[in-house]
């Protein structure tokens, strides 16, 4: 596609309930990023893939975050056992290269947990 | 870890000169980056510097970087209603396992008539 895909815009989940956010990035990308913005922050490093492999999950704010990517393409991020902190603004980013000096950013998805 | 710091708000008059602040600590930081974000879109890159260079112009915009001082600021020159966003502040650290952009805080810019 023309640019990094991210969907959906916007979810509403209850507390307690699982999510699932979805990245389609730049085709022929192969380094991937997720970030989280929370409301009034700077961007939360989570994840990021090199081809379908995740090498640094540190980021992870806890067990109750995964991610994977299947394909060297589409990318998951799940969300267990939601929680009002997660409300948030989850990012994906694409770049051509893990390093590459440019990186695009998709119009992320906004995360409202009631 | 990297800390890049930069301050929150800035209001500027329509047609005058912005210039955004930011400041870094990991001094072997490879590349400097701006990024916009206008109300409810993603990051827009507007523009990088990698570290060799001082400055890089492109059309409205400057960046300049002060390695001494780990000090990067962008200038938007004849500032528009249109450049009203945040301004994000990131780098790529330089350490060998590095591979993800950290990013400030942002800048939120309003411009004043």
């Amino acid at each position: 596609g023309a640019g990094v895909s991210q969907s959906p815009s916007n979810k509403v989940t209850e507390k307690g309930k699982d999510v699932e956010l979805r990245c389609d990035p730049i085709s022929g990308h192969t380094a991937l990023y997720w970030y989280r913005q929370s409301l009034g922050q700077g961007l939360e490093f989570l994840i990021y893939f090199q081809g379908n492999s995740a090498p640094d999950k540190s980021g992870l704010p806890s067990d109750r975050f995964s991610a994977e990517r299947t394909g060297g393409s589409v990318s998951t991020l799940t969300i267990q056992r939601t929680q009002q902190e997660d409300s948030a603004v989850y990012l994906c980013a694409s770049s051509l290269a893990l390093g590459d000096p440019e990186a695009f950013f998709g119009q992320g998805t906004r995360l409202t947990v009631v | 870890g990297e800390d890049v710091e930069q301050s929150l708000f800035l209001s500027v008059r329509e047609g005058d000169s912005s210039v955004i602040n930011c400041t870094y600590t990991d001094s072997s930081s490879t590349y400097l980056y701006w990024y916009k974000q206008e109300p409810g879109a993603g990051l827009q890159l507007l523009t990088y510097i990698f570290s060799n260079m001082d400055m890089k112009q492109d059309q409205r915009l400057t960046v300049l970087l002060n390695k001494k001082d780990k000090h990067l600021s962008l200038r938007i020159a004849d500032t528009q209603t249109g450049d009203s966003a945040i301004y994000f502040c990131a780098v790529l650290p330089g350490y060998s396992s590095a591979s993800k952009i950290i990013f400030g805080s942002g800048t939120r810019l309003s411009i004043r008539p």
